[in-house]
């Protein structure tokens, strides 16, 4: 079984401090995992994925993740957050091992709101 | 990049007719395409995977016969809301699976931008 938490509904940033979207997966192989962002009323955006190598990932818009696999975490970050950032995020993971669903499943979802 | 577009992008309808939505992978095939609805702020939940050529593969409690989907190539899937009633309005996405054969048969989901469906 594969399952993903976003522990935060919510998260409060000033513009220009640095930001953090937590995310920690259980999966039975090694995972696949994903971050999405949402802007209102639109459909999700592919930031970035993780599946092998590198456990620092660089992605679209400044954004990276780094891979944990001793917390389970691939947490989101940014150096320096824009009013633009502000959306709805999402994690997923996959579960790698053979047989295992081509599905991902995503997370319930982050509200990242920067403040000017 | 991949690139999937929806269509309509909102629809308002009345209570008892069906509604199509058309979701489209404009600049790769995909075999495979997903449904899914989402309610305000609230994670995606998948309705149904929509595979080339093949009938449909539903979620638990999604009724296939209310909401009817097409995969009729490798570009296009259809969802159909049929006689469709207030409870049904929601936010539609489809995506659309991505294979990279030159990646360990890694995949990746590219998103539609959403289709707001509003029955009256």
């Amino acid at each position: 079984a594969q399952s993903v938490a976003q522990p935060e509904d919510q998260v409060n940033v000033a513009e220009g401090n640095p930001l953090t979207v937590k995310c920690t997966y259980s999966v039975s192989g090694n995972p696949y995992l994903f971050w999405y962002v949402q802007y209102p009323n639109r459909g999700l955006q592919f930031l970035l994925k993780y599946i092998t190598g590198d456990n620092l990932v660089k992605g679209s818009y400044g954004f990276e993740a780094e891979f944990n696999k001793s917390q389970t975490s691939f947490h989101l970050k940014k150096p320096s957050a824009l009013v633009s950032d502000s959306a709805l995020y999402f994690c997923a993971v996959r579960d790698m091992r053979a047989g295992g669903s081509y599905i991902p499943t995503f997370g319930r979802g982050t509200s990242l709101i920067v403040h000017p | 990049g991949a690139v999937v577009s929806q269509h309509p992008s909102r629809v308002i309808c009345k209570s008892g007719t069906s509604v199509k939505i058309e979701c489209r992978s404009l600049d790769f095939q995909a075999t495979t395409m997903f449904w899914y609805r989402q309610f305000p702020k609230q994670s995606l939940m998948l309705m149904a995977t929509s595979n080339e050529g093949s009938k449909a593969t539903y979620e638990q409690g999604v009724e296939k016969d209310k909401f009817l989907i097409n995969h009729a190539s490798l570009t296009l899937s259809t969802l159909t809301v049929t006689s469709a009633h207030p409870e049904d309005s929601s936010f539609y996405i489809c995506s659309a699976r991505l294979t990279n054969s030159l990646a360990g048969g890694t995949d990746t989901q590219y998103f539609g931008p959403g289709t707001r469906l509003t029955v009256l």
